[in-house]
């Protein structure tokens, strides 16, 4: 079945610092690649996504790449803020019939002032 | 667009009683999916539905748990009886067909089991 590997957390960053959240996977078929992100308290949200080979998909500053040759879409943003502290979850979404997203394990990063 | 609504948001309830949990999808969704959140396990899919009829229901850890999908607005997921360790946070989420389309997220119903 489909599978993540997410780096470890919990991150902790100061303000403005450079962010890298490295995900890697394996799934079925060609998959589309999601990052979402979830606010303490609150469900999830999509943050981005990239559907084919080379793609890069971005959104508030944050932009992750489809690297199929690695199997990778590592989540990166130049200049975090404190309103950037959530959990982080990479997700595959395989291809065929398998509709389902399969999560890692998410990635706490706290950012301070 | 209202997007995925649940409820309660939240529920406490003593070990031994039944739980229900509700959910009601975007419209025109044809994908619903219900997870359950711990810090030990993360995110678990226990159960989805396509166009209202269960898919995949390897998730749902024991006979204790049902899920009802009676119509494309509404689904249930049923605890009985319910014991301390399903105290999580279960999200309903739906989505479109396709690989590319996302997954749309309640807010989930945080559930503590006395």
């Amino acid at each position: 079945g489909d599978s993540v590997t997410q780096m470890e957390g919990p991150v902790t960053l100061s303000e403005e610092a450079f962010l890298t959240i490295n995900c890697t996977y394996t799934a079925t078929g060609y998959p589309s690649l999601f990052w979402y992100v979830q606010y303490p308290g609150e469900g999830l949200q999509l943050l981005l996504k990239a559907t084919k080979a080379d793609d890069k998909g971005s959104n508030k500053g944050f932009e992750a790449t489809y690297r199929k040759e690695t199997t990778s879409f590592h989540l990166e943003k130049g200049s975090v803020q404190v309103s950037d502290s959530a959990v982080y979850f990479c997700a595959p979404k395989g291809g065929g019939s398998n509709y389902k997203l399969t999560f890692g394990k998410g990635t706490l990063l706290t950012v301070n002032p | 667009d209202a997007g995925v609504i649940q409820s309660p948001r939240h529920e406490v309830t003593e070990m031994g009683q039944e739980v229900t949990l509700r959910c009601k999808p975007i419209s025109g969704h044809d994908y619903l999916f219900w997870y359950r959140q711990t810090m030990m396990r993360g995110l678990e899919l226990l159960i989805y539905f396509n166009n209202n009829v269960p898919i995949d229901d390897s998730g749902m850890p024991e006979d204790r748990f049902s899920a009802k999908m009676p119509n494309a607005s509404f689904s249930t997921l049923k605890i009985q009886p319910s014991e301390p360790r399903d105290s999580a946070v279960y999200f309903c989420a739906s989505s479109l067909t396709g690989r590319s389309d996302p997954l749309h997220f309640g807010n989930g119903t945080r559930l503590t089991v006395t």
